[in-house]
């Protein structure tokens, strides 16, 4: 199967820093989602991203399908933005694979 | 529309006793899937359904887990018998025809003791 692998896997940023979350990926794919967790455990959309360049807010997204690899960029971090970052991909109607997902922590 | 809908938010059962988790997909949606997230294993797939057909139900762990969807409304994840190393949080999730976005519910907590 499909192999996700993000980086880093922890973080650490004090409030105001911006950061980039990497996630590669071993195969093509035509599904591409970021999620985050919030420290109550909820799963939230953040992006489908596929492809391309996405922005909300604070929050923009770059995938590289060619290379196998979507960057999730925070700017001005907030402790709000705290929680764990996932990259999921999938083929076709298939399921989604996720990665190991990055834990940030945004101090204030 | 109100979101993935999962019961028991949470559950503590004794070992060997049975669990049903429910799940209500988004109206609409024909595709359903049940995630299991542990510390030592991150998200995996459980079983996933597509217009209530199980279509891929690799990621079940053993004969003791069963995942049944009666109609487009409703799904059920039972574990029988149930054991300490069955203890995550289960997450159903769901997708219309013609999207890609996975939404999911808010996850049922189960701890077997």
């Amino acid at each position: 199967g499909i192999q996700v692998e993000q980086s880093p896997p922890d973080l650490i940023l004090q409030e105001g820093a911006n950061s980039t979350l990497r996630c590669n990926f071993s195969d093509s794919v035509n599904n591409l989602q970021w999620f985050h967790q919030n420290p109550w455990g909820q799963l939230i959309n953040l992006f489908y991203i596929p492809s391309g360049t996405k922005q909300n807010g604070r929050l923009s997204a770059t995938t590289v399908a060619t290379e196998r690899y979507s960057l999730l960029y925070i700017s001005s971090s907030q402790t709000t933005d705290s929680g764990v970052y996932f990259c999921a991909v999938g083929t076709g109607r298939r399921a989604l694979t996720f990665g190991s997902g990055t834990r940030l922590q945004v101090q204030p | 529309d109100a979101g993935v809908i999962q019961s028991p938010r949470h559950e503590v059962t004794e070992m060997g006793q049975e669990v049903t988790l429910r799940c209500k997909p988004i109206s609409g949606h024909n595709s359903l899937f049940w995630y299991r997230q542990t510390m030592m294993r991150g998200l995996e797939l459980l079983i996933y359904f597509n217009n209530n057909v199980p279509i891929d139900d690799s990621g079940m762990p053993e004969d003791r887990f069963s995942a049944k969807m009666p109609n487009a409304s409703f799904s059920t994840l039972k574990i029988q018998p149930s054991e300490p190393r069955d203890s995550a949080v289960y997450f159903c999730a769901s997708r219309r025809t013609t999207g890609n976005t996975i939404y999911f519910g808010e996850g049922s907590w189960l701890t077997v003791v």
